[in-house]
């Protein structure tokens, strides 16, 4: 089936500094949304982006829909201990009604 | 307003039972679905909904059956529980029109 190829799976980090995961897919998508997931709950949505070259802000995260509409990037600066979690990617591909995830990317914070 | 509701949080079953894990959402949504989650594996759908009586195959159906007889309740059934069914399972519902989608808080559960 369609997948989104996220990238990294993980990463260790120091608190305060910068946070860049992206995902990418052979199809083109029409949307792009951003989930996090903490530990034993279901994800939230971060950001949604809906239009090719949008640049979306939500406080200290940054999201961004590629041009080809076949990838998208998520920035968080400044990190905290509150960020650890997985990050998910989903996209909706264009006409479909069904959404697509990536694998995630698991964020730890050594404090 | 609860959002969106699973139960059981937590489930064992024995190879070949069966069981069903309960979806709900009182927000009026046209959209609902079933997801699993395994460690590398990021959610995969199982089945989705477009609204009442109206379900579909998602990328991984096998095993599980679904109904919609009302807006609000979305159940998923496990007709004989396989181990490879070990999983997280999430319910997830959004308006039509949008990609909002909103989860609920999970079903762990584990077949021996």
């Amino acid at each position: 089936g369609q997948q989104l190829n996220q990238s990294p799976q993980s990463m260790f980090i120091q608190e305060g500094e910068d946070v860049s995961m992206n995902c990418t897919s052979s199809s083109i998508f029409n949307t792009w949304l951003w989930y996090k997931q903490d530990p034993g709950e279901g994800p939230v949505l971060l950001i949604a982006l809906y239009k090719a070259g949008e640049l979306t802000s939500n406080g200290r995260l940054t999201a961004q829909f590629g041009i080809t509409r076949k990838d998208s990037f998520l920035n968080i600066s400044a990190s905290i201990p509150s960020d650890v979690g997985i990050y998910f990617c989903a996209g909706q591909i264009q006409g479909a009604q069904k959404l697509v995830f990536g694998q995630g990317t698991r964020l730890t914070i050594n404090p | 307003n609860a959002g969106v509701t699973q139960t059981p949080k937590f489930q064992v079953l024995k190879t070949g039972q069966s069981m069903t894990l309960q979806c709900a959402q009182d927000m009026n949504h046209e959209y609902m679905s079933w997801y699993r989650q395994d460690p590398g594996m990021g959610l995969r759908l199982i089945h989705y909904s477009v609204g009442a009586g109206i379900t579909d195959q998602g990328e991984v159906p096998n095993g599980y059956n679904v109904s919609r007889s009302t807006t609000e309740d979305f159940p998923l059934r496990l007709l004989s529980a396989a181990p490879s069914q070990t999983s997280v399972y999430f319910c997830a519902s959004r308006p039509g029109g949008t990609d909002t989608q909103y989860f609920g808080p999970g079903t762990r559960l584990t077949v021996l």
